[in-house]
């Protein structure tokens, strides 16, 4: 079983909807939690970073960390179809931050 | 320009024949990784380092090698590569200071195809 689970999508929205994404982890010594974002052919650019738990928002993009239920959440409000990519989840832990655990990416279509 | 680079971009070669991708960053950053991207499988690491001299094993590192002599380069060595190394390759690069918040930089991926 993969160390961080998610779901790869394709997640399809209209234009101004809520984009939800997850994903799930299994080790408990994750500690810093990162969503980075992937156009096509392009390598992936960090969007939000979190450490621990808590919420975090910046602009329209919020990144919600629950480490009870080991569940980390990016919220994009008011999609743009230039919000069409691939976003990834990535984290480590305390001892070994060098070392990072990447999601399979999720695949978001925001249609005009 | 800010950068990370990597040479070349695209190759294709046969199994069994060494083979060395380059990466450069101009940003003088301490931290490099390397990653390759499969389909459903997401980034994978493959090897990383904190400065000169420093490497450590991702999660992937069979079949793969690196070195770090200068603060600038860190090329990924295939010394016999095999088909199941077909993949995308990306290599990252970020600043150390204010810890492991900081944005890893990639470069443009080098598709690598094994026959």
């Amino acid at each position: 079983q993969k160390e961080v689970e998610q779901d790869p999508g394709p997640l399809s929205v209209p234009e101004g909807a809520i984009v939800s994404l997850n994903c799930t982890y299994s080790n408990s010594a994750f500690q810093y939690f990162m969503w980075y974002r992937q156009y096509s052919r392009k390598g992936p650019e960090l969007l939000m970073y979190t450490y621990s738990s808590g919420n975090k928002e910046d602009g329209r993009f919020t990144a919600q960390v629950d480490k009870s239920s080991k569940y980390i959440s990016l919220f994009i409000r008011d999609s743009q179809p230039s919000d069409s990519a691939t976003y990834l989840c990535a984290m480590s832990a305390d001892d070994s931050w060098g070392k990072l655990q990447f999601g399979a990416g999720t695949q978001v279509v925001v249609t005009p | 320009e800010a950068q990370v680079t990597q040479n070349p971009r695209y190759l294709i070669t046969v199994t069994g024949k060494k083979l060395t991708v380059t990466c450069s960053q101009n940003m003088n950053h301490e931290y490099m990784s390397w990653y390759r991207q499969d389909p459903g499988l997401g980034l994978r690491q493959i090897y990383y380092s904190m400065n000169v001299e420093v490497t450590d094993k991702g999660d992937v590192p069979e079949g793969y090698k690196v070195s770090r002599k200068e603060k600038r380069n860190f090329p990924l060595i295939l010394e016999s590569p095999s088909p199941n190394q077909t993949s995308l390759y990306f290599c990252a690069s970020s600043s150390l200071s204010g810890g492991p918040y900081n944005e890893q930089f990639f470069g443009p991926g080098t598709r690598l195809t094994v026959l």
